[in-house]
């Protein structure tokens, strides 16, 4: 089975830019999920997607948006990137089943980098 | 962001010794799971929990869910170089909040 794969690996944006990320679940998981990981820290949830809708949101504001596709691949899209924003950002698929995520496997991450 | 109480932060023990490290919480969770993490990766899941009580072993790792549903602990036996890294306790509760970490540093 393919595991999480995640691009670009590594991106360098300015303030102000915008940046879309890509994620493709693993085969036979259903729910993606995002997390942003600040240096010495843990991840920290960002959202949620399952059937293509966000189903579960972290303190994090609107200018991060995602989407998710039929195949369960999906984006984080970031607008009016500030230099806070320089983290990895890991995503995460599973199978959602009776409200339990199972399976819950992490791609390598993207390191952004603002400037 | 909300984040579990994860110790101890660090530890440096020799080779062979055993490693214990356990993360606690004011909330219920429904699912416990342990982290490792190598610099640059994404965390790679050791054991994962779902129910309150379960002991869990795998390989030299085994963790269990504390039967309150609020703490986990794992233990490494006989730790050898390349168990160095970082690891993350998580609960789940729909999203998964993730412990500071502990920094694990093994001598040969």
């Amino acid at each position: 089975e393919t595991g999480v794969t995640q691009s670009p690996t590594h991106l360098i944006k300015t303030r102000g830019q915008q940046v879309t990320l890509r994620c493709s679940s693993q085969s036979g998981h259903n729910t993606v999920s995002w997390y942003q990981q600040a240096l010495g820290q843990g991840p920290q949830f960002i959202f949620q997607y399952y059937r293509e809708e966000e189903n579960g949101r972290g303190n994090f504001p609107p200018r991060f948006s995602g989407l998710q596709f039929p195949n369960y691949s999906s984006e984080l899209n970031v607008n009016a990137l500030e230099l806070d924003d320089s983290a990895l950002y890991l995503c995460a698929s599973s199978q959602l089943y009776r409200e339990t995520n199972y399976g819950y496997t992490f791609g390598s991450g993207t390191r952004l980098t603002v400037v | 962001g909300q984040q579990l109480n994860q110790s101890p932060q660090s530890m440096f023990i020799q080779e062979g010794e055993d490693v214990s490290m356990n993360c606690t919480s004011s909330s219920i969770f429904n699912t416990w799971l342990w982290y490792k993490q190598d610099p640059g990766e994404g965390p790679v899941l050791l054991i994962a929990l779902y129910k309150a009580g379960e002991l869990t072993s795998n390989g030299r790792l085994t963790a269990q869910f504390g039967i309150t549903r609020k703490d986990s602990f794992l233990n490494i036996s006989a730790s050898i170089p390349s168990d160095v890294g970082i690891y993350f306790c998580a609960g789940q509760k729909g999203k998964l909040i993730f412990g500071q970490g502990t920094e694990l540093s093994v001598k040969p």
